[in-house]
């Protein structure tokens, strides 16, 4: 099964709301990322939270991770139309002494003008 | 810089055809990785190589996958002989050589084997 689940799997909102999308992960990990894909393209980093980290910001993303609840959530305020993708949840762990960065199945996110 | 490379853009074949995939990685990266994406799936790490030596393949579905990096700055994935279960979106991406960062996507070959 996966390592990182994200809830919902996928969100419809209006332009100018927030948009809240939940990362759930089974071990313990380096740090968490966060991707967006726009239909057709390939995956674009957004932001990084190590593990001894509770919250980051930047721009209009926010992300906090809580390592006792092994979840993290991303935060972005104030939507636009150009927001509109998938957004994925990557957990950075090592496995038999591989580094790995394990992808949930990510959640679509669609913003109404 | 341009990116992460990867060529071609498309590819239709069918069933029994060898494909070859190929990725240029961003310049001074040293970690090349190759990833599939389906619908039911999601996205799946098959192979990664760190200054051109393979050091996990675990997630290589099966013989008829192979992958190489003769060089820094290429990188092929074989299928042979492809099935219709390989058609997919198979994605590179590079990194530098901090543990753990963050990975830079190519905009990957969607695959097609009818």
């Amino acid at each position: 099964s996966q390592q990182g689940e994200e809830d919902p799997q996928a969100l419809s909102i209006q332009e100018g709301e927030n948009a809240t999308m939940n990362c759930s992960y089974k071990t313990s990990i380096n740090n968490l990322q966060w991707y967006r894909q726009n239909s057709g393209r390939g995956l674009v980093h957004l932001i990084l939270i190590r593990s001894n980290e509770r919250e980051k910001h930047s721009g209009r993303l926010r992300v906090t991770l809580d390592t006792s609840k092994k979840s993290s959530s991303l935060l972005i305020t104030a939507s636009r139309a150009a927001d509109t993708a998938s957004y994925f949840c990557a957990t950075a762990l090592q496995i038999q002494g591989a580094q790995k960065l394990v992808f949930g199945q990510g959640t679509r996110l669609t913003i109404n003008p | 810089d341009a990116g992460v490379i990867q060529s071609p853009r498309h590819e239709v074949t069918e069933m029994g055809q060898e494909v070859t995939l190929r990725c240029k990685p961003i310049s001074g990266h040293d970690y090349l990785f190759w990833y599939r994406q389906t619908m039911m799936r999601g996205l799946e790490l098959l192979i990664y190589f760190n200054n051109n030596v393979p050091i996990d393949d675990s997630g290589m579905p099966e013989d008829r996958f192979s992958a190489k990096m003769p060089n820094a700055s290429f990188s092929t994935l074989k299928i042979q002989p492809s099935e219709p279960r390989d058609s997919a979106v198979y994605f590179c991406a590079s990194r530098g050589q901090g543990a753990y960062e963050k990975l830079f996507f190519g905009s990957g070959t969607q695959l097609s084997v009818l």
